[in-house]
């Protein structure tokens, strides 16, 4: 399926490295999402843009900078990482935000490793 | 108290089986819910969706009691492929999706 896309696959970055994440969707959706999952843990919601504007933002951390310059494109821009923010990074998108039947479909992901 | 709780398992069944999962959800306005099925180091996927009392498609039936705030997923027959785990996805008032730890399930030949 490629429904929804994501580059790179896989990344290994140092600490004081600046990279981004690329997503894009090909399902016509209006919104797109950024989730972490780590380990053993549940998917973490990031980042929502509805219509290209950002309307949550889960009290992530400032080295994560996500932009969404269209509908389909979302990025996320990481710098200055810490080893804890090693985990798959997933992007999402859906029809609408904040809607009741708001299925979301996903991206392969980003496995990330800080080192 | 977690938002969604799943048992985590791992529940280990036969080829053929029947098995059942289940989840509860804490926050009353949740609106929707989801069953999704996560392979080992895959993305996520949607499985079902359920709106009001249940769904069924195939092998799988999902049922909501609102009341009790609870979610259930039956698959019945079960396949090798069936084995992956599975998340129990909440869509609470705004739209925002909350999901569960998941539950791993293990076909056995």
């Amino acid at each position: 399926e490629t429904g929804v896309t994501q580059t790179p696959r896989h990344l290994v970055m140092g600490m004081t490295n600046k990279k981004s994440l690329k997503c894009e969707q090909h399902l016509g959706h209006n919104a797109m999402y950024w989730y972490k999952q780590s380990a053993k843990k549940p998917l973490e919601l990031m980042f929502v843009y509805n219509f290209k504007e950002q309307t949550e933002n889960n009290s992530v951390p400032s080295r994560f900078s996500p932009e969404c310059p269209n509908s389909s494109h979302l990025f996320l821009h990481l710098h200055t990482l810490q080893p804890e923010d090693s985990a798959l990074y997933l992007c999402a998108s859906s029809q609408v935000a904040g809607t009741p039947m708001g299925e979301q479909y996903f991206g392969p992901g980003t496995r990330l490793t800080v080192t | 108290r977690k938002e969604v709780e799943q048992d985590p398992g791992p529940f280990n069944v036969p080829e053929g089986a029947t098995v059942a999962f289940n989840c509860t959800y804490s926050n009353s306005a949740s609106q929707s819910f989801f069953w999704y099925r996560q392979d080992c180091r895959k993305e996520p996927k949607l499985l079902m969706s359920v709106y009001s009392s249940g769904n069924e498609d195939g092998r799988f039936t999902a049922q909501l009691n609102r009341a009790s705030q609870y979610i259930s997923l039956l698959i019945r027959d079960s396949k090798l492929s069936d084995s992956a785990t599975y998340l129990c996805v909440v869509n609470r008032q705004g739209g925002k999706l909350i999901f569960g730890q998941g539950t791993e399930l293990s076909v056995k030949p």
